[in-house]
């Protein structure tokens, strides 16, 4: 099994529309990260959360809220989908001295 | 915060030579730079880090290179090979620090 799982691996969704992606790590790390990737972008930090009763908000936050539900899940959601917010997502985990492990993605189209 | 500028933006080389992709940051305090390959359709998977006490590390047909005082690292990959084809990422990131910075990657393509 994935250290990092993430669902769905796709979506297309409606403009308006609430949506909420998961993910589940095995890792036992206690830090975990959402990020998004655009073309020619790179990676770019939406939210984190050190621990269940931590979130911090990255570079990137608005439109998006996030719910620590357990030292492994970490999820994301959109309240209120828009078309820009079509890109693949990423959930990672580390344990903040070493590397990041990183889930498959999800890819999000909002039409 | 940190800043991590990273090119090219893609790069080409025929099977058997050597690829090198450079990244600079901004912030002084980072002290962890890894690099991750994303494959296609597959998440960022490290394939080697460097930490600031190292000026330069190696692992098989990949190396990368430290300059701490110009703040800029380079992966070196030689003797590339088909599968070696992916986007690159490089990232910095103080031990301590809250998150990864990252550049905005390097397509790579292996002609064979």
């Amino acid at each position: 099994d994935a250290d990092v799982t993430q669902t769905p691996r796709n979506r297309i969704t409606k403009t308006g529309k609430r949506i909420m992606l998961e993910c589940s790590q095995t890792k036992g790390h206690d830090r975990m990260y959402w990020y998004r990737q655009d073309p020619g972008l790179g990676l770019r930090l939406i939210y984190y959360s050190f621990d269940v009763k931590d979130i911090n908000k990255g570079e990137i936050s608005d439109g998006y809220s996030v719910s620590r539900q357990a030292q492994a899940k970490f999820s994301l959601s959109l309240e209120s989908a828009i078309p820009n917010q079509t890109a693949l997502y990423f959930c990672a985990t580390s344990d903040g001295s070493t590397e990041a492990f990183f889930g498959q993605g999800t890819r999000l189209t909002v039409v | 915060g940190e800043n991590v500028e990273q090119h090219p933006s893609t790069l080409s080389v025929q099977e058997g030579d050597s690829a090198v992709i450079k990244c600079t940051y901004s912030d002084s305090a980072s002290n962890y730079f890894p690099w991750y390959k994303q494959e296609l359709g597959k998440g960022p998977q490290l394939i080697i880090d460097i930490r600031s006490n190292v000026g330069e590390k190696k692992d098989q047909r990949i190396a990368v290179t430290l300059n701490k005082t110009a703040k800029h690292f380079s992966l070196h990959i030689t003797e590339t090979q088909p599968e070696d084809s992916a986007v690159y990422f490089c990232a910095a990131t103080p031990f301590t620090g809250n998150q990864f910075y990252f550049g905005t990657g390097t397509s790579l393509t292996v002609i064979p």
